[in-house]
């Protein structure tokens, strides 16, 4: 099967940092991907990392994988304002077709 | 990163009409894009591959001659909602992958329709 789960919510302060978990059932996904969505647009590639990674940093965004349990997470550091959004975790099916978790929205308090 | 646009951004049509919807890569060369739907606060939902110069490939469930896709170029595809319905109304998203890298896929900003 392709399910991708996320959590639906976060709340989180400004400056703190945020962490959204995914877990994934495809062991085949030879990539995993992170999207946000902000209201009414379409989705901006944040960041992807490759199956055989445990980790990738870009800037704020840190992304770990855990092959073994199927888990991949986004860490945003010194979250802002801007940072409020739906993140999409993804996994790559065949012939790159993406399968999309639910989404987490996550809410920057001031 | 690349870009994807679609036109029109929003469409309101009445129940029994056909809507076109257009997705184009502008900076780069896309052999396939993929279509997407999106109900509200819910995921998005693989509708079907467009091939440019073959047919394209639905996902189970997806009727192929209610969602008509043409991939008339390697910069273009369109969706066509024929005979549309107060149900399929829905965030349509399409998506290209570069061709420099088949990994990143870069979505457009998706089109509202609302059918009455």
């Amino acid at each position: 099967g392709e399910d991708v789960e996320q959590s639906l919510f976060l709340s989180v302060r400004e400056g703190d940092s945020s962490v959204i978990n995914c877990t994934y059932t495809d062991s085949s996904s030879t990539y995993l991907y992170w999207y946000k969505q902000e209201p009414g647009a379409g989705l901006q590639l944040l960041t992807y990392i490759f199956s055989n990674m445990d980790m990738k940093q870009d800037q704020r965004l840190t992304v770990l994988l855990n092959k073994k349990d199927k888990h991949l997470s986004l860490r945003i550091a010194d979250t802002q304002t801007g940072d409020s959004a739906i993140y999409f975790c993804a996994e790559s099916i065949d012939d790159y077709k993406l399968s999309f978790g639910a989404g987490t929205t996550v809410t920057v308090r001031a | 990163g690349a870009v994807v646009s679609q036109h029109p951004s929003w469409v309101i049509c009445k129940s029994g009409t056909s809507v076109k919807i257009e997705c184009r890569s502008l900076d780069f060369q896309a052999t396939t894009m993929f279509w997407y739907r999106q109900f509200p606060k819910q995921s998005l939902m693989l509708m079907a591959t467009s091939n440019e110069g073959s047919k394209a490939t639905y996902e189970q469930g997806v009727e192929k001659d209610k969602f008509l896709i043409n991939h008339a170029s390697l910069t273009l595809s369109t969706l066509t909602v024929t005979s549309a319905h107060p149900e399929d109304s829905s965030f349509y998203i399409c998506s290209a992958p570069t061709s420099r890298n088949y990994n990143e896929q870069f979505f457009g900003p998706g089109t509202r329709l609302t059918v009455l």
